[in-house]
């Protein structure tokens, strides 16, 4: 599975956007990028996928470079609820289908 | 609301015992993956199946086992548990195995062994 590269932790204010990193350099022309997270105490929950053009839905936006070596995962206006650990991950279309987690990106928002 | 469900929520047991989790997929959902959460280790990939067929294999300890029954639920079990086997067990759905689209996962099964 490719690796995907994310800061340990960000912080940011209530009410702001927040632009999340994640580096995948090694990813093929098949992964998708998922972005899940996890709230304390709750099992990872599903926030977006892309594969080329950037997304959107209700939780949040997600920009993929062009070269997709590189996407930001986008809370439009960041409410303390959003405080979570964000894992982006690579997944492939052939083969089994199941997500690998790295240590993700520990968001604290502050009121 | 996932709607995936686990059992149990909470789970004391002894070093040396045996236990088993207990996981309901989303209604139609034919995937089931399992995870183990631990401090020190992060979420981690136990085993996924499909349909009632192992379909992917993680860092599963020989002591673990899982299957997948007709009825679509799965068991995860866990057997001479140590102390080291303390904690988070997650259960998660999808409906197929070749579609990108999203995995939902049970509010979990907490485990500690003494």
């Amino acid at each position: 599975d490719a690796k995907t590269t994310q800061p340990n932790s960000m912080e940011s204010n209530e009410e702001e956007p927040v632009h999340l990193p994640c580096n995948h350099s090694t990813i093929s022309g098949t992964d998708y990028i998922h972005w899940y997270r996890q709230l304390p105490s709750q099992g990872p929950e599903y926030v977006i996928h892309g594969l080329t053009s950037n997304v959107n839905n209700r939780m949040a936006s997600l920009a993929i470079a062009e070269d997709r070596k590189s996407s930001t995962l986008i809370l439009h206006r960041a409410t303390l609820r959003d405080a979570a650990v964000y894992y982006c991950i690579l997944r492939g279309l052939r083969g089994a289908q199941k997500l690998v987690f790295g240590q993700g990106t520990r968001l604290t928002i502050n009121p | 609301d996932s709607g995936v469900t686990q059992t149990p929520k909470h789970l004391i047991t002894a070093t040396g015992q045996r236990v088993t989790l207990r996981c309901s997929p989303r209604s139609g959902d034919l995937s089931v993956y399992w995870y183990q959460q631990s401090l020190d280790q992060g979420l981690q990939f136990l085993i996924q199946y499909y349909n009632g067929e192992e379909r992917a294999k993680g860092n599963i300890l020989e002591r673990f086992s899982a299957q997948q029954f007709p009825d679509l639920h799965s068991e995860l079990n866990l057997s001479s548990l140590e102390l080291g086997d303390s904690a988070l067990y997650f259960c998660a759905s999808s409906v197929g195995t070749t579609t990108p689209g999203e995995l939902f996962f049970g509010e979990g099964s907490r485990l500690t062994v003494l």
